[in-house]
């Protein structure tokens, strides 16, 4: 199955206060992509990363990071100092080529709550 | 410019009526898509197209139909509305997926 699992549903952080977004995904496939996304409030999708599964390289953008695990199958976002405007919805989200089509198969996502 | 657009933004209709919401795009993208949102869900996959004429479906297609006759053009049709089909409807366009995904700002759609 191809799949993706965000198992933290809401994170609730008071403003500063590192948090990480868990994602664990699932594929046949030996090349594949990973995706995070950031729904805020007013409901686009903005992009924030992608990362392809042969380059397992962290990566730092400011305050966000990211860490791609293949043995573990996971790829988790950590926001370093959180402020109020991080508060949104967080997708992860996994691309394959199945049925002679390239899919996204998005996480439930998590909600995060950055209080003042 | 964003390069995608979907229309309408916004739509209230009743059940059992058709509706189309249509996804437009000027880049010249090979793949397009179908997404709906739904608390509890995130997003999930309806129906997608790899070029003029070629579509299939995803993992909730029960109840729509797709069609895809220009490469900028993507509709997506409720044949006849339930209130099961209240959601928000996002389109996706992709050339590769090395290169991403760019999202349409999103259609709420509230059958009464």
């Amino acid at each position: 199955a191809q799949k993706v699992t965000q198992a933290q549903t809401e994170i609730s952080v008071v403003e500063k206060e590192d948090v990480t977004l868990d994602c664990v995904y699932e594929t046949r496939d030996t090349t594949y992509y990973l995706f995070w996304y950031k729904q805020p409030p007013s409901g686009e999708l903005v992009f924030l990363i992608r990362r392809n599964s042969f380059d397992e390289q962290n990566e730092i953008s400011g305050r966000y990071s990211w860490n791609f695990q293949k043995s573990t199958s996971s790829f988790n976002f950590t926001i370093t100092a959180s402020q109020v405007v991080d508060s949104a919805v967080y997708f992860c989200a996994l691309s394959v080529f199945e049925g002679g089509s390239e899919k996204l198969v998005f996480g439930k996502g998590t909600k995060l709550t950055v209080n003042p | 410019d964003a390069g995608i657009t979907q229309s309408p933004r916004h739509k209230v209709t009743e059940t059992g009526t058709p509706v189309t919401l249509r996804c437009h795009q000027t880049e010249n993208h090979r793949y397009m898509y179908w997404y709906r949102q739904d608390p509890g869900h995130g997003l999930r996959l309806i129906h997608y197209s790899y070029g003029v004429k070629d579509t299939d479906k995803g993992e909730v297609s029960d109840g729509y139909s797709v069609s895809r006759s220009k490469t900028e053009d993507f509709l997506l049709t409720l044949e006849s509305a339930t209130s099961s089909q209240t959601s928000v409807y996002f389109c996706a366009i992709s050339e590769d997926r090395a290169y991403g995904y760019t999202f349409g700002s999103g259609t709420r759609l509230t059958v009464v």
